[in-house]
């Protein structure tokens, strides 16, 4: 596709339930990057994959959080037992290998209830 | 944690107007980027300074880095009611956009 995109856009849950949310990255693009920004912040580093693994996943806040690149496009970020708190933006970037910039998605606006 | 840090959190300026915005940093870097963000969605890339460099240009856009004092400013000329937008500094300490580091933001009004 032309850009990043996120799916869902909006998803409210319950608390205590397990979401999926999913990025798509640009075509030939091999770095993906989730971020998360809550309302009146900056987004905040989650994990960063190069390719199927993760480089970099200093950034879960905790077990509850997993994320997946199973083939080096598609990724999953999943959230179990989902709590009030993890209400945020949840967006994803990709760039390829060399890039400086990262190039952003549309987000996912998660909310749980 | 957030590197950068904005400054004001919020302007509101008339149309035609040149809105500045700052923004400061606390650790040696790559490159130091702006993005906009509409309405706390995706965000838009602007702008990359490397951190050999003083000034840059694009458009409307000026931005200037001083690594000495780890600070950035955004100066947008000529502002439209469409240049209002959040706007992000972002540290790179990696030159590959491997974790930017995200300030907390300008909220920039611009008023017809």
């Amino acid at each position: 596709g032309a850009g990043v995109s996120q799916t869902p856009s909006n998803k409210v849950t319950e608390k205590g339930k397990y979401v999926e949310l999913r990025c798509d990255p640009i075509s030939g693009h091999t770095a993906l990057y989730w971020y998360r920004q809550s309302l009146g912040q900056g987004p905040e580093f989650l994990i960063y994959f190069q390719g199927t693994g993760a480089a970099d996943d200093s950034g879960l806040p905790n077990d509850r959080f997993f994320a997946v690149r199973p083939e080096g496009s598609v990724s999953t970020l999943k959230i179990q037992r989902t709590e009030r708190g993890d209400s945020a933006v949840y967006l994803c970037a990709s760039s390829s290998r060399q890039q400086e910039r990262a190039f952003f998605g549309q987000g996912t606006r998660l909310t749980v209830v | 944690s957030q590197q950068g840090e904005e400054d004001p959190q919020a302007l509101s300026i008339q149309e035609g107007e040149n809105a500045t915005m700052n923004c400061s940093y606390k650790t040696s870097i790559n490159n130091l980027q702006w993005y906009r963000q509409n309405s706390g969605r995706g965000l838009v890339h602007l702008i990359l300074i490397r951190s050999n460099e003083r000034e840059k240009h694009s458009g409307r856009l000026r931005v200037t880095l001083d690594t000495s004092k780890k600070s950035s400013s955004l100066l947008i000329t000529a502002s439209r009611a469409a240049d209002t937008a959040s706007y992000f500094c972002a540290t790179d300490t990696s030159g590959s956009a491997r974790q930017l580091t995200f300030g907390s933001g300008t909220q920039l009004t611009v008023l017809p």
